[in-house]
């Protein structure tokens, strides 16, 4: 089993619909748990950062960690056709392992006007 | 503006050439990483230094080369040991206490002919 799972897509939603992204990992060491968004042939971009568990919402987004089903998600609310872009979802334990993140393939994700 | 400047953007070399790649950072990061990316694939680390003189292998260091002589510079050499070298490399940064927060480059993309 991979360190990481993340469904690649591609993902097509309609404008304005509410969109989920989920990533499950094995490691139980993680603490750190981040997304970041990737534009095609740019390098990622940190959209949201959680240490341990629970909630955090900036603006339209909002991260979810569940270290108990080792599962962690974004929601993008009102998504619209700027937030077509691939979805990486990363993570690392704390400590001197913090400085190597463990990244999912990504979700391809297309908002359709 | 602070930022991570990669270059070149697209890289054409022959099998069996050495190539190195430019990461400068002017953000007074510690911390650095050269992370390779493949379609399908996610984001896999080559090489990462928190700090100056200093320098660990990431999960694929094999066939690659780093130097840490500067904070802001932390070149990438591809040798003509890498096997597959054709990829998009990025190059990232954060603050020491933690590598949850990375700031990429626009990446590098290379190609062997």
């Amino acid at each position: 089993q991979k360190e990481v799972e993340q469904d690649p897509g591609p993902l097509s939603v309609p404008e304005g619909a509410i969109v989920s992204l989920n990533c499950t990992y094995s490691n139980s060491a993680f603490q750190y748990f981040m997304w970041y968004r990737q534009y095609s042939r740019k390098g990622p971009e940190l959209l949201m950062y959680t240490y341990s568990s629970g909630n955090k919402e900036d603006g339209r987004f909002t991260a979810q960690v569940d270290k108990s089903s080792k599962y962690i998600s974004l929601f993008i609310r009102d998504s619209q056709p700027s937030d077509s872009a691939t979805y990486l979802c990363a993570m690392s334990p704390s400590g001197a392992g913090s400085y190597q993140l463990t990244f999912g393939k990504g979700t391809k994700l297309s908002v359709i006007p | 503006d602070g930022g991570i400047t990669q270059s070149p953007k697209y890289l054409f070399r022959k099998e069996g050439q050495n190539v190195t790649l430019s990461c400068e950072q002017n953000l007074n990061h510690d911390a650095m990483y050269w992370y390779r990316q493949d379609p399908g694939q996610g984001l896999r680390l080559i090489y990462y230094s928190q700090i100056v003189n200093d320098f660990q292998k990431g999960d694929i260091a094999e066939g690659y080369s780093v130097s840490r002589e500067k904070k802001e510079s932390f070149p990438l050499t591809v040798t003509s040991a890498q096997k597959n070298p054709t990829a998009f490399y990025l190059c990232a940064s954060s603050r020491t206490g933690g590598a949850g927060e990375l700031f990429f480059g626009e990446g590098s993309r290379l190609t062997v002919l």
